[in-house]
């Protein structure tokens, strides 16, 4: 089976815009969760989406936001970027109904200038 | 809160020694706890995984073990080489239903030929 792909892999954006990144899981999966990885907070847990409803959600602001596909892809929007949003953007899939085996994506590298 | 706590943040050892992870967690209910590997520039890797209904699981050179009582799981890699040389990452799921996955601040883990 192919692995979790996420697209694009490398993004510069400016402060004040929007990004959209993209995540497809592995066949079968239905359930993508979305993860920030900074050098000085680790791996944050943003949110979990299971057959295109958002099951859980991270400490994070209203500008990020996610939604899920009837195919599973899934895609996270962050809005109105800050020069804190940089970072490294993984997803990660699972089956969603056994406890929790989760496959990363390579991740988005996001850098906000 | 939601926390992993994650010990120790860097370890240096000889090749062929053995090298421990420690995390603690604060949730009673988790009952999942997953062990990842990032070396430099990839994704993390699902390297081994515990439930709560066992004490110790092994796979070759690489075991955890689990205290429920006192809300700890180890990580243990025997016969250390330079390719374990990699940041190594706990998690636990916050709440026994849920599927948000909360990560250890991470060890880097460094195997001295």
């Amino acid at each position: 089976k192919a692995g979790v792909t996420q697209t694009p892999r490398y993004l510069i954006k400016t402060r004040g815009q929007q990004v959209t990144l993209s995540c497809s899981p592995i066949s079968g999966h239905r359930s993508v969760s979305w993860y920030q990885q900074t050098p000085g907070q680790g791996l944050q847990f943003l949110f979990e989406y299971f057959s295109e409803t958002q099951r859980n959600k991270g400490n994070f602001p209203g500008r990020f936001s996610g939604r899920q596909f009837s195919n599973s892809r899934s895609e996270m929007n962050v809005s109105t970027l800050e020069l804190g949003d940089s970072a490294l953007y993984l997803c990660a899939s699972s089956l969603g109904t056994d406890l929790y085996e989760q496959y990363f994506g390579p991740g988005t590298r996001l850098t906000v200038t | 809160g939601e926390n992993v706590e994650q010990h120790p943040s860097t370890l240096s050892v000889q090749e062929g020694d053995s090298a421990v992870i420690k995390c603690t967690y604060s949730d009673s209910a988790s009952n999942y706890f997953p062990w990842y590997k990032q070396e430099l520039g990839k994704r993390p890797q699902l390297i081994i995984d515990i439930r709560s209904n066992v004490g110790e699981k092994k796979d070759q050179r690489i075991a955890v073990t689990l205290n429920k009582t006192a809300k700890h799981f180890s990580l243990h890699i025997t016969e250390t080489q330079p390719e374990d040389s990699a940041v190594y990452f706990c998690a636990a799921p916050w709440g026994d239903s849920s599927y948000k996955l909360i990560f250890g601040s991470g060890t880097r883990l460094l195997v001295r030929p």
